[in-house]
């Protein structure tokens, strides 16, 4: 039950678009279209932001867009604001029937 | 309008035990995997523990396998975590989660924080 990898910490520019990348195995990422990522704000609960790679949840902006390829997921933030500063995880679903999260992306918004 | 409401946290000696409830409303309980997710202060996500909607299926992580049980009862629209033998590398929030299935978390509570520490 290793961690999902993930960088650390993405900045842009408001207005500009980031990518947050999502590293697991063929055990997790690469063999299950059932990846979703979550937005933590400082003190506050996660949030839903994609499921299934690419599906959004009702009420989330359309700025927000997932994908996959191979063992790999990503998260792609555009005309990004700056109230889009926060933490993001990803999370997969796995062949032990269990849940994996990355270890999280902190998103600065210049 | 969705409420996942934890309780049973607090300080906890190393070794001792201790049973989480989370009270769940604005959606159809029965219908939804259920899980723990926890967060060491200023660290990740961790996830912990999942239960089927109706109870029969559950999976634990490896850092609590063995001593953590996870149960419901969909009649009172509760979820609980009894986690025995605590370390104080379980110090963490413990988020209580519901999803339409074990691939996803749509709903997470607001958390309750669980110290073991002497």
């Amino acid at each position: 039950q290793s961690a999902l990898t993930q960088p650390a910490s993405v900045s842009g520019s408001p207005g500009q678009s980031i990518t947050i990348s999502c590293t697991g195995t063929s055990s997790d990422v690469g063999g299950y279209n059932y990846v979703s990522w979550y937005q933590q704000h400082p003190g506050r609960a996660p949030k839903l932001m994609i499921y299934d790679v690419s599906n959004r949840p009702s009420g989330i902006s359309n700025r927000f867009s997932g994908s996959k390829s191979g063992n790999t997921a990503s998260l792609t933030i555009s005309g990004l604001q700056a109230e889009d500063e926060a933490d993001y995880y990803c999370s997969s679903y796995t062949s032990s029937s269990t849940l994996v999260f990355g270890g999280g992306t902190k998103v600065t918004v210049l | 309008e969705v409420q996942l409401l934890e309780s049973g946290g607090g300080l906890v000696q190393p070794g001792g035990s201790l049973r989480l409830s989370c009270a769940v409303s604005g959606f159809s309980f029965s219908s939804h995997a259920m899980n723990w997710v926890r967060q060491a202060p200023g660290k990740g996500l961790e996830w912990v523990s999942v239960i089927s909607g109706n109870g029969v299926s559950t999976y634990y992580a490896d850092s609590v396998k063995g001593r953590s049980t996870i149960f419901r009862d969909n009649s009172k629209n509760t979820l609980y975590l009894q986690v025995n033998s605590l370390r104080a590398e379980d110090t963490a929030v413990y988020y209580c989660t519901g999803g339409r299935g074990f691939q996803v978390i749509d709903y997470w509570g607001q958390g309750t924080l669980v110290t073991v520490s002497s």
